[in-house]
């Protein structure tokens, strides 16, 4: 069973920037969270979907954050313009149903220069 | 919202001994707190879960208790194995519109 797929795994740019990350959650799983990890905040949930609709977006940090899930099988956090400071990994994760047991993917790494 | 605390930030154990992270929450309405396990480049991976009508679940060498009234919970891993060397993270959530609140995590290092 393929698992929740993020891509790219890593993304280097410069500041200023439009960074597009990429989720394909689990097949049947209708809830959609996107974390971010830092060393400084630890994990943080931004932003989380259910059945394609946003439910709780509180942690997406300001309107350079928009996410997507045009789709059940797809959803996309976008950064316009990217500063230094959204350098983190980012986090995709699934679940059947609401936030319990959620199955995380293996991250984008992302370095703003 | 939610604020979860979690302690120790760094736990070092003996191959074989038991380890107990410690996390405590703030929103009494909160009812469901997992445990996740992450490793070097990997994302967190659920270990264990509990729901607040359970006071303690076992699984093998992992457990997880539950005190609501205090507000705290905490993991228990015995006879420690080099392979369960990771960062741990405890997460509390009301089960409703809010998602999961993270503790910032302990480094488990399994000594040999």
């Amino acid at each position: 069973d393929a698992g929740v797929i993020q891509s790219p795994r890593h993304e280097v740019t410069e500041m200023g920037q439009e960074v597009t990350l990429r989720c394909k959650p689990i097949s049947g799983h209708n809830s959609l969270f996107w974390y971010r990890q830092t060393m400084m905040r630890g994990l943080e949930l931004l932003i989380y979907f259910n059945n394609n609709v946003p439910i709780d977006d509180s942690g997406m940090p300001e309107d350079r954050f928009s996410a997507k899930m045009p789709n059940a099988s797809f959803s996309t956090l976008k950064i316009q313009p990217s500063e230094p400071r959204d350098s983190a990994v980012y986090f995709c994760a699934s679940s059947l149903q609401g936030v319990e047991t959620q199955y995380f993917g293996p991250g984008t790494r992302l370095l703003v220069l | 919202g939610e604020n979860v605390e979690q302690h120790p930030s760094t736990l070092s154990v003996q191959e074989g001994d038991s380890a107990v992270i410690k996390c405590t929450y703030s929103d009494s309405a909160s009812n469901y707190f997992p445990w996740y396990k992450q490793e070097l480049g990997k994302g967190p991976q659920l270990i264990i879960d509990i729901r607040s009508n359970v006071g303690e679940k076992k699984d093998q060498r992992i457990a997880v208790t539950l005190n609501k009234t205090a507000k705290h919970f905490s993991l228990h891993i015995t006879e420690t194995q080099p392979e369960d060397s990771a960062v741990y993270f405890c997460a509390a959530s009301d089960s409703r519109a809010d998602g999961l609140t993270f503790g910032k995590g302990t480094h488990l290092i399994i000594q040999p």
